[in-house]
């Protein structure tokens, strides 16, 4: 089925590892992006990228990172996980015209990636 | 910068009754969209119903309708005819039509359905 794939769907670090979250969609979206979620906060983006190659700061990107080298790809990377790093991870992404919006065809979301630091 | 508050962290509702979930947002935009999406606990974000801003319609899906009050910043959800697989995290959230197109989600409300 068409959609947005994420693995893992769970994940237990160490403080300190390092791990890659990976996204993968095959609707040639060009615009895909990483969210959080905590309780009581909502979903905060991370990263994103309008298009290969192209990647930018969300509201909360310190300790993380992403490329962007395939449209179908959107990595995200935990330098050196964290307690408060905690939390589920969704990837999410949709079509785009340039840097505009084609809103209509709406956001395409992952299962998600529940992550517990210790 | 652009915000959205839900603040109704939980809500509850009897089967068959209308329940309505409220959001307020603040933009300097006049270009934009809404929407609602519902998280069941399979945590998987469904889109429930959105709005452009430019409509002065309120858009309608079925049992789920919204308020839309361009002027007053606010976007609430009725739910008509309440049923148990309503049941799930509901988040309303907002996205600029021009530049990049981040999604601003709010804090999201819980509602439970009461048989």
């Amino acid at each position: 089925n068409a959609g947005v794939t994420q693995t893992p769907k769970f994940q237990v670090l160490k403080t300190g590892q390092s791990m890659t979250l990976q996204c993968a969609q095959d609707m040639n979206h060009e615009y895909m992006s990483w969210y959080r979620q905590d309780p009581g906060m909502g979903l905060r983006l991370i990263h994103y990228s309008v298009g290969a190659g192209i990647t930018d700061q969300g509201e909360v990107p310190n300790g993380y990172n992403v490329s962007r080298s395939t449209t179908e790809d959107f990595p995200l990377r935990l330098l050196s996980a964290a307690p408060s790093q905690t939390s589920v991870y969704f990837c999410a992404s949709s079509y785009s015209r340039g840097d505009i919006a084609l809103a209509n065809y709406g956001y395409t979301f992952g299962s998600g990636t529940r992550l517990t630091v210790v | 910068a652009q915000t959205v508050t839900q603040s109704q962290p939980e809500m509850s509702v009897q089967e068959a009754e209308t329940v309505t979930l409220s959001c307020t947002y603040d933009t300097s935009e006049s270009d934009y969209y809404l929407f609602w999406y519902k998280q069941p606990p399979s945590r998987q974000m469904i889109l429930v119903i959105r709005q452009e801003a430019y409509k002065q319609q309120n858009a309608t899906e079925n049992r789920f309708s919204v308020n839309f009050q361009k002027a007053a910043k606010s976007f609430s959800l009725k739910i008509s005819d309440s049923q148990l697989g309503d049941a799930a995290m509901y988040f309303c959230a907002y996205t600029v039509i021009q530049g990049a197109q981040k999604l601003v989600f709010g804090q999201g409300t819980r509602l439970t359905i009461n048989p």
